[in-house]
């Protein structure tokens, strides 16, 4: 299994919809947690990080972290079809100063007019 | 904002060849990541280097190595290139006074192996 795990997808939502993207991670000691967005063949763009419980806002994105079920998901309001990409998660322990983030596969989004 | 720089962005070589990725940092980073992404894979975490010393080592086969230099930009050295190398290659850098393990990644080079 791996140690951070996301849904494949594709997941479909029609523009103007909230599109909700999750991700499992298997260490309790994980402290830092981020998404990126990755358009095909292009580098990952960092859109969020949250370390703490609770919900972070930033424009139309919204992390949500619980620690406690070892989940963190990213909320996307008014999907537009610029949206669509592969979002991945990535989740670093920090133990010991090393910040070696474990992604998660991705999960396709698509965003469809 | 200054972004992570590497070059070349393409680079085409036949197996058994030696290829040379270079990376830029944000400036004022301190910290280089390497990573190869296959199609359809997440980003496989090579190796990294903080303050020009190796720091954590991740999948990086024997054949390939790297080193930062003193202005911080990274070079990832790969001989006797295999068909199975071919893959987009990542540079990410980030800054230990910053937020803990944030990463900027680079626009990638795009390495096939024929």
């Amino acid at each position: 299994q791996k140690e951070v795990e996301q849904n494949s997808g594709p997941l479909s939502v029609p523009e103007g919809a909230i599109a909700s993207l999750n991700c499992t991670y298997s260490d309790r000691g994980s402290q830092s947690f981020f998404w990126y967005r990755q358009y095909s063949g292009k580098s990952p763009e960092l859109i969020m990080s949250i370390y703490s419980n609770g919900d972070k806002e930033d424009g139309r994105f919204t992390a949500q972290l619980n620690k406690a079920s070892q989940y963190v998901s990213l909320l996307i309001r008014d999907s537009q079809p610029s949206d669509s990409a592969t979002y991945l998660c990535a989740v670093n322990i920090g133990a010991g100063g090393s910040y070696i983030p474990t992604f998660g596969r991705g999960t396709s989004l698509i965003v469809h007019p | 904002a200054a972004g992570v720089i590497q070059s070349p962005r393409h680079l085409i070589k036949e197996k058994r060849e030696t290829a040379t990725l270079k990376c830029y940092p944000i400036p004022r980073h301190d910290t280089v990541y390497w990573y190869q992404q296959g199609p359809g894979q997440d980003p496989q975490f090579l190796i990294s280097f903080y303050e020009k010393m190796q720091s954590d080592k991740g999948s990086i086969p024997d054949r390939f190595s790297a080193q930062q230099f003193s202005d911080y930009h990274s070079e990832l050295n790969m001989s006797s290139l295999e068909l199975g190398d071919s893959a987009l290659y990542f540079c990410a850098s980030s800054s230990t006074g910053g937020l803990q393990g944030t990463q900027y990644f680079g626009p990638g080079t795009r390495l096939l192996v024929l």
